[in-house]
């Protein structure tokens, strides 16, 4: 099993451009969540998905930031434009089953840096 | 509002003895709960988990306790091991509502 793979590991950026980052779910896994992990928020649901659908995006900051889910292998949450607060780790995980009482599986994070 | 918290930033013990990790919660819808690990440069990975109704967990050195009433849920790690060093973040939901919240975390530092 690959696990969560999010690509890119690292991005650095200048203000006002557009990042897009990409996860890989855990195959036969039907929940995706996109996580930010900072020192002043601790780590905090963006969006979640059930079977490709969006179910609970409250956590998005602001228009700026989007996600998608086209297909069950393949999320991408995209940041247009980026701000300097918005550095930040973003993680993706996945679930079995709109998680129930199983765990999630998390990437290794992207490291978002934007200048 | 912070509905997870973890009120340790730090914890540091000497390898062999027992680590204990706390978590208090305020929603008392939480019915389930777990920990997870994080190393460096890498995503947390899950631990050990325990259903509100249930008031122990055990697996190996670790081992999960819950206190509903006092919404109170601590780990236990014994004997301790300078591998264990790492981030503990304590995690609530509801069953089945997919979403879980955070604590902040507690970094763990296992002296040789």
């Amino acid at each position: 099993d690959a696990g969560v793979i999010q690509s890119p590991r690292h991005e650095v950026t200048e203000m006002g451009q557009e990042v897009t980052l990409r996860c890989k779910p855990i195959s036969g896994h039907n929940s995706l969540f996109w996580y930010r992990q900072t020192m002043m928020r601790g780590l905090e649901l963006l969006i979640y998905f059930n079977n490709n659908v969006p179910i609970d995006d409250s956590g998005m900051p602001e228009d700026r930031f989007s996600a998608k889910m086209p297909n069950a292998s393949f999320s991408t949450l995209k940041i247009q434009p980026s701000e300097p607060r918005d550095s930040a780790v973003y993680f993706c995980a996945s679930s079995l089953a709109g998680g129930g009482t199983g765990p999630l599986h998390f990437g290794n994070g992207t490291r978002l840096t934007v200048t | 509002d912070q509905q997870v918290k973890q009120n340790s930033p730090s914890l540091s013990v000497q390898e062999g003895r027992i680590s204990i990790l706390n978590c208090d919660y305020t929603n008392s819808m939480f019915d389930y709960f777990l920990w997870y690990k994080k190393y460096p440069a890498e995503g947390p990975t899950f631990l050990i988990s325990i259903s509100s109704i249930k008031d122990k967990n055990e697996d190996g050195r670790f081992t999960v306790f819950l206190n509903k009433s006092a919404k109170h849920l601590s780990l236990h790690i014994v004997p301790s091991q300078p591998g264990d060093s790492a981030v503990y973040f304590c995690a609530a939901r509801y069953t089945n509502a997919g979403k879980s919240t955070f604590g902040d975390g507690t970094t763990l530092t296992v002296k040789p």
